[in-house]
């Protein structure tokens, strides 16, 4: 199966400060790389996603930059707020989806 | 649209009991998975499927077995529970296998005791 490597598994910054999350995975025919949120003790909620055809793609204070050659892919939230505070994942998709170890960032105010 | 709803939210199991968690979703989705996730952990594949009369295992499954008879309703059945299962347990569905978003369940947290 698909391999989803997923770095750093705890990251701690100021408010105000970047953030940034990179994945690696190992199935060159993956198309589809979502980043989910989850908050403590509730579900995954997508946050922003990235298709194969594209290398970059932002949503105000956060986006997605993809490299297909090198099969990795990274989340960067700017500007980060105390609610940015969770566990983020990433994932890819290829027929079923595969998720990274998860990341804990921590917004200290 | 209630999205993907899952039954029950809490439940304790006595070691070597059966229960079935419950999913079900109202998007018409195609794709239907289950992932367990333990404690500071992330999501694991148990099984998934593709549509109704489809199943097929994931990383993760060993101990557990599914049914897809209809397109809304993906039950999860724990035979023989072990506290190794002790998880909280996600549904999840998307249109398609590609491409396509997964939406997730509110989760079931599990206690083998």
């Amino acid at each position: 199966g698909e391999n989803v490597e997923q770095h750093p598994s705890t990251l701690s910054v100021q408010e105000g400060d970047s953030a940034v999350i990179k994945c690696t995975y190992s199935d060159s025919a993956s198309n589809y790389f979502p980043w989910y949120k989850q908050e403590l003790g509730k579900r995954p909620q997508l946050i922003i996603d990235i298709r194969s055809n594209v290398g970059e793609k932002k949503d105000q204070r956060i986006a997605v930059t993809l490299n297909k050659t090198a099969k990795h892919f990274s989340l960067h939230i700017t500007e980060t707020q105390p609610e940015d505070s969770a566990v983020y994942f990433c994932a890819v998709n290829f027929n079923k989806f595969y998720f990274g170890s998860g990341t804990k960032l921590n917004v200290k105010p | 649209n209630a999205g993907v709803t899952q039954t029950p939210k809490f439940h304790i199991l006595k070691i070597g009991q059966s229960m079935t968690l419950q999913c079900t979703q109202d998007m018409n989705h195609n794709y239907m998975y289950w992932y367990r996730q333990d404690p500071g952990m992330g999501l694991k594949l148990i099984y998934y499927s593709v549509g109704a009369g489809i199943t097929d295992k994931g990383e993760v499954p060993n101990g557990y077995n599914v049914s897809r008879s209809t397109t809304e309703d993906f039950p999860l059945r724990l035979e023989l529970a072990a506290p190794s299962q002790t998880s909280v347990y996600f549904c999840a569905s998307s249109w398609g296998g590609k491409n396509t978003e997964a939406f997730f369940g509110q989760g079931t947290r599990l206690t083998v005791v």
